[in-house]
């Protein structure tokens, strides 16, 4: 059975890097899909951050893109979200998930929220 | 990006009842169209994939269709774990994008 698991810090200051983990169980990263990061805002918005696919080349949405840094580690099957100076609007639900081609996103984490707060 | 308008943002119904939700895009998106719902817990099950197609483990009651710019979920015979978030999302066009969301509410 596939998982996916976010892990991280619940509690960022302004002005800080938000650090996020996914571990995945039941299928390696590098034979095929995309690796995405997606967030719900309070007031449920939901934004596709960007993604790793299996190759490791990434894709930033632009409403981000100096900001945020998505890699991984194939020795230990995860990858990460870093999200540089974050402000209280980057409050929310973090999920780690796995789409392709014609599939959408078929597996998703549990999801882990994350508030900006000094 | 490509917009999402997704209708109606709330909708109170029965157990049994058949509903509808619509997603609209800003731009032609070619069944690039998929559906989630999303339980109060926060956990995010997918339903339906390229307009029409069921995910793994999916009831039947559940059924997507559409075309061009306009799509549409339809649960034929609501159940009470039905109740729930439902979203769209396109992936014609990156970055994709998602809906405002539908609360289907028990009636």
């Amino acid at each position: 059975e596939i998982q996916l698991q976010e892990s991280g810090p619940g509690l960022v200051k302004p002005s800080q890097s938000l650090s996020l983990t996914c571990s995945v169980t039941g299928y390696t990263i590098t034979s095929g899909y995309d690796w995405s990061w997606i967030r719900k805002f309070p007031g449920n918005k939901m934004e596709w951050m960007g993604y790793i696919s299996y190759s490791g080349s990434t894709n930033y949405n632009p409403s981000l893109k100096s900001r945020i840094s998505i890699t991984r580690d194939t020795s230990k099957n995860q990858f990460f979200l870093q999200l540089n100076s974050v402000t209280t609007e980057d409050t929310a639900t973090y999920y780690c998930a796995r789409s392709g081609y014609y599939s959408g996103v078929d597996y998703w984490g549990q999801g882990v929220m994350v508030t900006v707060s000094s | 990006d490509i917009q999402m308008t997704q209708s109606p943002s709330s909708l109170p119904a029965s157990l049994g009842e058949r509903v509808t939700i619509s997603c609209r895009a800003s731009q032609g998106i070619s069944n690039n169209l998929n559906w989630y719902q999303q339980k109060p817990d926060g956990t995010i099950k997918p339903l339906i994939y390229y307009t029409s197609n069921l995910q793994s483990g999916v009831p039947s009651r559940f059924s997507g269709s559409g075309s061009g710019t306009d799509y549409s979920l339809t649960i034929s015979s609501l159940e009470p774990e039905d109740f729930a978030m439902y979203y769209c999302q396109q992936d014609a066009s990156f970055p994709f994008t998602f809906g405002s969301g539908t609360k289907l509410e028990i009636k």
